[in-house]
């Protein structure tokens, strides 16, 4: 119950095009869901992130889609570049469990230029 | 601010030697969290602490890893004896206390080869 389900495993996009990640989880108590960036030879580092009470979420070219009913938040970024290149990773946490991030197994993108 | 600082970047040893990795968190954090990065579990939490208390070390994988926090600037994992199962990277990572959940910021991570 305290996994997050991340997909696809890999992902390759043309520039410009639009990159969609996908996250489910089970635990219902979760309240805090950040997508993470991370660079080869790099420590994550937060992107984004949103909380339960919005379906939405926009920064710049990057957005989270967040549906509460079906357990599921996902992470668009739009107008790709070959700079988005990098592995991304959803997580969640439920404040009142502490500061426990639970982390999915990661998306590596591919933008071609 | 210079971020996370994680010393070694890189450490090669061989099994049955001790490994002590170090870490300066960023100044003013509240949180700091260890975690180990492999491509077969993923980014696993190993420990963290508050206020350089343990809070969780759920994540330990066993007796061999021992973490502490002597003072707000500076932590250790160490592993004894090492194995080439601990072969991975591992993250430090700190947080400001502000909100439910934190923020956290990574270091960028020492990368441990046990042969």
């Amino acid at each position: 119950q305290q996994q997050v389900k991340q997909s696809p495993q890999s992902l390759i996009v043309q520039k410009g095009g639009i990159s969609i990640i996908n996250c489910a989880y089970e635990n219902t108590a979760f309240d805090y869901f950040p997508w993470y960036q991370q660079f080869p030879g790099k420590g994550p580092a937060l992107l984004i992130a949103i909380r339960p009470d919005v379906s939405e979420k926009k920064e710049g070219r990057f957005t989270i889609s967040f549906n509460k009913s079906a357990k599921q938040f996902s992470l668009h970024i739009m107008d790709s570049q070959p700079g988005d290149s990098a592995t991304y990773f959803c997580a969640a946490n439920d404040h009142n469990y502490g500061q426990n991030f639970v982390f999915g197994p990661g998306t590596r993108l591919s933008v071609l230029p | 601010d210079a971020g996370v600082i994680q010393s070694p970047r890189h450490e090669v040893t061989e099994m049955g030697q001790e490994v002590t990795l170090r870490c300066k968190p960023i100044s003013g954090h509240d949180y700091l969290f260890w975690y180990r990065q492999t491509m077969m579990r993923g980014l696993e939490l190993l420990i963290y602490f508050n206020n350089n208390v343990p809070i969780d070390d759920s994540g330990m994988p066993e007796d061999r890893f021992s973490a502490k926090m002597p003072n707000a600037s500076f932590s250790t994992l160490k592993i004894q004896p090492s194995e080439p199962r601990d072969s991975a990277v591992y993250f430090c990572a700190s947080s400001p206390k502000r909100g439910l959940s934190y923020e956290q910021y990574f270091g960028p991570g020492t990368r441990l080869t046990v042969t």
